[in-house]
């Protein structure tokens, strides 16, 4: 049973545009939820994260949206440049604990 | 940011041969590091929670006998993949935490023949 979904493996964009990656959990008790992105054979990087009193989380370019109800979060990237190109992770954890549940991915491409 | 090392970065084995694969935390202390694997297309699996000075705490699934935790500093876990085999194969990530972010090593490909 996964509690952390992406269903887009992949998603491609033209540079300059906006790139949305959806992600949606089914824990109601995850409390804070984090965005990494991962290039091949790496290890992930944080990227951004937010907490459940808030519904967005702006830094950069990238802004992250919460919306509770739905059980919903997503990651915009404004403007998209061929750098971002990589596999973009959501993870959900609660309570204060250090164990990350994480999504399967999604594949972003970036187009010149 | 903060940095976390792997080592070694990829590894080829016989099977049934043991492989350890360390972890460090280069600019902080970690009482707790955590180990993932990767499938190829599959998202990352926590496989357990090292904990300094103390046993790790393995997932549901996990052979806590197959895979050897230890985390002797707060700097340092390692992992040993013990007799094996080509199921084995995988990208193994460890990773720790400071403050609200936890931080990823770049991962360990093992391959094993």
């Amino acid at each position: 049973d996964q509690q952390v979904k992406q269903n887009s493996p992949s998603l491609s964009v033209q540079e300059g545009r906006i790139s949305i990656l959806n992600c949606d959990y089914t824990n109601s008790m995850f409390d804070y939820f984090l965005w990494y992105k991962k290039y091949p054979a790496e290890g992930p990087t944080f990227l951004i994260s937010i907490s459940s009193i808030k519904d967005k989380n702006e830094d950069g370019r990238f802004t992250v949206f919460l919306n509770k109800s739905a059980k919903h979060l997503s990651l915009h990237i404004v403007p998209s440049q061929p750098g971002d190109s990589a596999v973009y992770f959501c993870a959900a954890t609660q309570g204060g604990s250090e164990k990350l549940v994480f999504g399967k991915g999604t594949k972003l491409t970036v187009n010149p | 940011g903060a940095v976390v090392s792997q080592h070694p970065s990829w590894v080829i084995c016989k099977s049934g041969t043991s492989v350890k694969i360390e972890c460090r935390s280069l600019d902080f202390q970690a009482t707790t590091m955590f180990w993932y694997r990767q499938f190829p297309k599959q998202s990352l699996m926590l496989m357990a929670t090292s904990n300094e000075g103390s046993k790790a705490t393995y997932e549901q699934g996990v052979e806590k006998d197959k895979f050897l935790i230890n985390h002797a500093s707060l700097t340092l876990s390692t992992l040993t993949v013990t007799s094996a085999h080509p199921e084995d194969s995988s990208f193994y990530i460890c990773s720790a935490n400071r403050v609200d972010t936890q931080y990823f090593g770049p991962g360990t490909r093992l391959t094993v023949l």
